[in-house]
């Protein structure tokens, strides 16, 4: 149990397009997920926190039109990078967590973004 | 200020040698978790371990070891009889809760672990 998907695992595209990655949660039910960012051989780096029904919220730093976060329903939670550039590229990772559980977070196995 | 420190940036060791991947947090809860992943290179996080900050007993999986002390508020990984497939980075994680009541991650810097044949 616990699995989380993410579509898709790797995409690349062009400057200026925008790129939609999705987070799904198969076999349980997430209110909360969150999204991360981890650039070659750097730890991961919490970019927002989405809530099911309300909007996200975002670490310091993080531009919140250029990530935009929806989470639709309680298995799936949605990043969009708006207008993307060369300095997007990176690895993106979505973890679900289920409250009362260990304080666990279930991690999808990633995406991995090249922006031309 | 929560934090996690994992000091050692890169490891290398020859097949079969023991490895300590040392990990020391900081945290003004009581409350909270500790976790320790595995990346290989395709990028997925293996879960390897989950500790609440109540239960200080050392547990053992196969050639995995952890040590957990809250008087030095470290959680050291030990792997015994090193594999060429254990070469990856090691993540130590602490999960406690944020302002909202969720809890949140912090993760160390991770150690880059390299198993020579």
């Amino acid at each position: 149990g616990a699995v989380v998907s993410q579509h898709p695992s790797r995409v690349i595209c062009k400057s200026g397009t925008s790129v939609k990655i999705e987070c799904r949660s198969l076999d349980f039910q997430a209110t909360t997920m969150f999204w991360y960012r981890q650039f070659p051989k750097q730890s991961l780096m919490l970019m927002a926190t989405s809530n099911e029904g309300s909007k996200a919220t975002y670490e310091q730093g993080v531009e919140k039109d250029k990530f935009l976060i929806n989470h639709a329903s309680l298995t799936l939670s949605t990043l969009t990078v708006t207008s993307a550039h060369p300095e997007d590229s990176s690895f993106y990772i979505c973890s679900a967590y289920v409250q009362g559980r260990w304080a666990e977070q279930f991690f999808g196995p990633g995406t991995r973004l090249t922006v031309l | 200020a929560q934090k996690v420190t994992q000091a050692q940036t890169e490891i290398s060791v020859v097949e079969k040698e023991d490895v300590t991947l040392d990990c020391v947090y900081e945290t003004r809860d009581t409350t909270y978790y500790l976790f320790w992943y595995k990346q290989p290179p395709s990028g997925e996080l293996v879960f390897l371990i989950r500790r609440n900050s109540f239960d200080e007993q050392n547990e053992i999986s196969g050639r995995y070891s952890w040590n957990f002390q809250k008087s030095t508020s470290s959680f050291n990984f030990t792997i015994t009889a090193s594999q060429v497939v254990d070469s990856a980075v090691y993540f130590c994680a602490l999960s406690e809760p944020s302002t909202s009541g969720t809890y949140k991650y912090i993760f160390g810097t991770g150690t880059r672990l390299k198993v020579l044949a």
